[in-house]
């Protein structure tokens, strides 16, 4: 079946760290690629996505990049906020599937100032 | 243009009364998703509607839950008899026509606590 496996949480950063969060994925055929943001309290968020592989999707500064070759998504930013804390979220629609999202587990992020 | 509208941000149940959680998807789209967020867990779909039809409940438990998205009005997920299980957030998410691809948009939540 699909499945999103995303790496293990909580990440604490130091204000302008880089950040790397790995996403893994399996899944038969072309899925596209997301990632979304929770900030606390909130709904979900698109922050960027992916639509075939070795497209890049990119968003206030953070970028992942479809790696069918390992099927991975990770989401990288060069300088983190504070205001990045948030959960971020890997998810994946199976090719056909139509807006039927399989999701990971979740990763929270911290930046302290 | 609003997004999608979800009632109410939070609801407190005793065990064994009923949840309704109400959806208003985003003007223009027909197609609504809903899903559960359990604690320190990923979002799982639920059930996907359309206006009057249920088009995908393979997320959705076989008993106490159900959903309808009738012509007029939001779409409703419903949850007898609750029980402490089922404490989480609810989300629903809404989209014009459903293309691979296409972003989807969510409601800031339900949050459900069954005591």
């Amino acid at each position: 079946g699909n499945s999103v496996t995303q790496m293990e949480g909580p990440v604490t950063l130091s204000e302008e760290a880089f950040l790397t969060i790995n996403c893994t994925y399996t899944a038969t055929g072309y899925p596209s690629l997301f990632w979304y943001v929770q900030y606390p309290g909130e709904g979900l968020q698109l922050l960027l996505k992916a639509t075939k592989a070795d497209d890049k999707g990119s968003n206030k500064g953070f970028e992942a990049t479809y790696r069918k070759e390992t099927t991975s998504f990770h989401l990288e930013k060069g300088s983190v906020q504070v205001s990045d804390s948030a959960v971020y979220f890997c998810a994946l629609e199976p090719t056909g599937a139509n807006s039927k999202l399989t999701f990971g587990k979740g990763i929270t992020l911290s930046v302290r100032p | 243009n609003a997004g999608v509208m979800q009632n109410p941000r939070h609801l407190v149940r005793r065990r064994g009364q009923e949840a309704r959680l109400r959806c208003s998807p985003m003007k223009g789209h027909s197609h609504v998703y809903w899903y559960r967020q359990l604690p320190e867990e990923g979002l799982k779909f639920m059930v996907y509607l359309q206006k009057e039809n249920i088009i995908d409940e393979s997320g959705m438990p076989k008993e106490r839950f159900s959903a309808e998205f009738p012509k007029e009005g939001p779409s409703i997920l419903r949850i007898q008899q609750v029980v402490r299980g089922d404490s989480a957030a609810y989300f629903c998410a809404s989209s014009p026509i459903p293309v691979s691809g296409n972003t989807i948009y969510f409601g800031e939540g339900s949050w459900l606590t069954v005591v």
